[in-house]
C-alpha cells in the first residue's frame, strides 16, 4: 500500500534557485521521514520530523509537516547540481508495525 | 566501515530458477527490510524482519520468501512463483522499526 503522494512526480529548475516539494498521507504517523536517490543507488536518509513536530532543518533543508492536513514539505535552498536525484517521503504509520511506508517519489533535475 | 551490503550488483536468472539475494550488515540493527523498486516507481516492501528467527510478510510477498538466521544477515530468495521478478531490489536495516532506515546499494535482477 503506497500512503505517501508526492507532488510533483518532476521538477527541474535551475541552480541556485529553491525546490519544494510536497507529499500527502492518508492515516496518522509517529513520523515522517525524507530520503535522496542517487540513479541507481541505495537511498540515504535525509531527515526525520516526529508527528509533535511542525518543522525541522538540517544545513540547506527544511521540512515542515502540517498533521491536520497530513502533508509535509521539503524545501531545498540554494540548490545545486548534486541535488539532483529522486526524494521519496516516507511514513511511520501510528500504530501498526514497525515499518515505512514509501511514496512515489520526485524527480528533481538541478540545471547548471 | 559499518554499513550494509549487498551482492551481487546484477543478476541474471533464466526463466523457472530460483536466486537468492544476500543482504548483510554490521549496524548491530535489530530491524531489516527488502523493498522492490520498479523504474520511476517508489518502493515497495517484500518482507521485514524485526528479530532474529521472526520475519513477517510485506506488501508483495507473493513469490518471495526469507530467513533471518543471524542478526547480520537477511537473505532474499527469487522464486520461480514470482511471475514478473525484473526490478531493483533495495535491503535496508534500522535500530528501531519506525527509525531512520540505512539501505544497501541494490541488486539489479534481469529475468532473460
Amino acid at each position: 500500500s503506497q500512503q505517501g503522494e508526492e507532488d510533483p512526480q518532476a521538477l527541474s529548475i535551475q541552480e541556485g534557485e529553491n525546490a519544494t516539494m510536497n507529499c500527502s498521507y492518508k492515516t496518522s504517523i509517529n513520523n515522517l521521514q525524507w530520503y535522496r536517490q542517487n540513479s541507481g543507488r541505495g537511498l540515504v536518509h535525509l531527515i526525520l520530523i516526529r508527528s509533535n513536530e511542525r518543522e525541522k532543518h538540517s544545513g540547506r533543508l527544511r521540512v515542515t509537516l502540517d498533521t491536520s492536513k497530513k502533508s509535509s514539505s521539503l524545501l531545498i535552498t540554494a540548490s545545486r547540481a548534486a541535488d539532483t536525484a529522486s526524494y521519496f517521503c516516507a511514513t511511520a504509520p501510528y500504530g501498526g508495525a514497525q515499518k515505512l511506508v514509501f511514496g512515489q517519489g520526485t524527480r528533481l533535475t538541478i540545471n547548471p | 566501515d559499518g554499513g550494509i551490503t549487498q551482492s551481487p550488483k546484477y543478476l541474471f536468472r533464466k526463466e523457472g530458477q530460483n536466486v537468492t539475494l544476500s543482504c548483510e550488515q554490521n549496524l548491530n540493527h535489530d530491524a531489516m527490510y527488502w523493498y522492490r523498486q520498479d523504474p520511476g516507481q517508489g518502493l515497495r516492501l517484500i518482507y521485514y524482519s524485526q528479530i532474529v528467527n521472526d520475519f513477517q510478510k510485506g506488501d508483495i510477498a507473493e513469490g518471495y520468501s526469507v530467513s533471518r538466521e543471524k542478526k547480520e544477515s537477511f537473505p532474499l530468495t527469487v522464486t520461480s512463483a514470482q511471475k514478473n521478478p525484473t526490478a531493483f531490489y533495495l535491503c535496508a536495516s534500522s535500530s528501531q522499526g519506525a527509525g531512520e532506515q540505512f539501505f544497501g546499494p541494490g541488486t539489479r535482477l534481469t529475468v532473460l
